[in-house]
């Protein structure tokens, strides 16, 4: 079965710190996403990469970047974290277009 | 718009019965249409999926029933066990800036009586 490994299960930082979450998969998908999960808004799409090197933003990339270095890896950055970015984080990946993603376990982060 | 919706938010049934959990999405085009389940802590995990060249898909204890004529989409379970409590979230498959992606609905929480 795919893997796919967020390093944090939760985390708790302070207003204006860079943050990195960090999101590993272990089998050779070429796409890789991340998701917030909030209350009431279901999961909203942050960016999503088709490729090393390749990102293209979602429907809320605003205060977010991110990194694919390697293929198996994809970082979201909170550049200076906000207490509205207080959130489940949630990577996934997929082999295919159009086809399902496995998620992560996400990471509940907590902007103070 | 793109927008996956639920009809209920929650839904409550006995154990043993047969559970219900109906998505309405709004874009025609959609070619793909996923079930997740979500368990408290996890994230989503995917239960099934169906194109839209097909109108019901079984899987073990699940199927998911397409009608492309009102653009509605139903998971049933059968026989509910307490395990099956979680929030389940229809994705739909959207052309997005020349890729593809899942837009999700906003779940709903199915509870188990005893």
């Amino acid at each position: 079965d795919v893997k796919v490994t967020q390093s944090s299960r939760y985390l708790v930082k302070r207003t204006g710190e860079k943050v990195f979450l960090e999101c590993v998969q272990d089998m050779d998908h070429e796409n890789m996403f991340w998701y917030r999960q909030d209350p009431g808004l279901g999961l909203r799409l942050i960016y999503f990469s088709y490729d090393v090197k390749m990102k293209e933003k979602g429907d809320i990339p605003e205060g977010y970047s991110v990194s694919r270095e390697k293929k198996e890896r994809f970082s979201l950055i909170l550049e200076s974290a906000s207490t509205n970015q207080t959130s489940m984080y949630l990577c996934a990946s997929s082999l295919f277009w159009g086809y399902g993603y496995t998620f992560g376990s996400g990471t509940r982060l907590t902007v103070v | 718009g793109e927008s996956v919706g639920l009809h209920l938010p929650t839904l409550s049934v006995q154990e043993g019965d047969n559970s219900i959990i109906n998505c309405a999405y709004s874009n025609s085009a959609s070619d793909y249409f996923i079930w997740y389940k979500q368990e408290s802590g996890k994230g989503p995990q995917f239960i099934i999926d169906i194109r839209s060249n097909m109108d019901k898909r079984q899987g073990q204890r699940v199927t998911v029933l397409l009608n492309k004529t009102v653009k509605h989409l139903s998971l049933q379970i059968a026989a509910t066990q307490p395990g099956d409590s979680a929030v389940y979230f229809c994705a739909e498959n959207l052309q997005h800036q020349g890729a593809q992606k899942l837009v999700f609905g906003q779940g709903t929480r199915l509870t188990i009586n005893p």
